[in-house]
């Protein structure tokens, strides 16, 4: 069982739509990661929230924590074929615990 | 590139072998953290290290161990492998001791047993 649960698992959609995934739990974190990988890679930082309702942009990725700081939402605006990946959510506290991920797919 | 090096890149061997997994974290990072990622579990935490102690346990097997050198590299010891150890285990760094510091990967080892 995941602490943390993500949604949708897969995702495939075509450029230029937009799509929210969410990363859910029923423990508090005193942050929250987002991480993106790609086949082969290691995951790579995107963002870290850490206040409750924080909402950080960057560039067509905008990121939000809930305000009970148990579940994080990350929305993408105009997808491009380069944001395809994995998107991993990732909780902390005295450690950290990721969820399984959603496969985003952008297709041409 | 994150600055993390993991060797070696792949590895194959047969079920009740031992291996040793190594990484070097980045420049001035005094954490280090194993995670074993398979397709059924996701990214799973191991074990983390910072300047040479233990700080904190996840799923790690007792097949398994770790430690960290005075180098600050890490090595992940696997023994008495099975089927279902194959899998990419990652190594990231972090500047300090907190799990909530940002942490960066290394290009991981693929681990198959035969």
């Amino acid at each position: 069982t995941q602490l943390l649960e993500q949604s949708p698992q897969f995702l495939s959609i075509q450029e230029g739509e937009n799509l929210t995934v969410y990363c859910n739990s029923s423990s508090v974190f005193s942050s929250l990661q987002w991480y993106r990988q790609e086949p082969g890679e290691g995951p790579v930082l995107l963002v870290t929230v850490v206040t409750g309702g924080e909402v950080k942009k960057l560039k067509r990725l905008t990121f939000q924590f809930g305000d009970a700081r148990k579940d994080s939402s990350l929305h993408i605006t105009a997808a491009q074929p380069g944001d395809t990946g994995l998107y991993l959510c990732a909780g902390a506290n005295n450690d950290m615990r990721f969820g399984a991920g959603t496969r985003l797919t952008v297709k041409p | 590139d994150s600055g993390v090096t993991q060797t070696p890149k792949h590895l194959i061997t047969a079920t009740g072998q031992r291996v040793t997994l190594r990484c070097s974290p980045r420049s001035g990072d005094l954490s280090v953290y194993w995670y074993q990622q398979s397709l059924d579990q996701g990214l799973q935490f191991l074990i983390q290290y910072y300047n040479g102690e233990e700080r904190a346990k996840g799923n790690i097997l007792e097949r398994f161990s770790a430690q960290q050198f005075p180098d600050l590299h890490s090595e992940l010891n696997l023994s008495s492998l099975e089927l279902g150890d194959s899998a990419l285990y990652f190594c990231a760094s972090s500047l300090s001791e907190g799990g909530y510091n940002e942490q960066f990967f290394g290009p991981g080892t693929r681990l198959t047993v035969l």
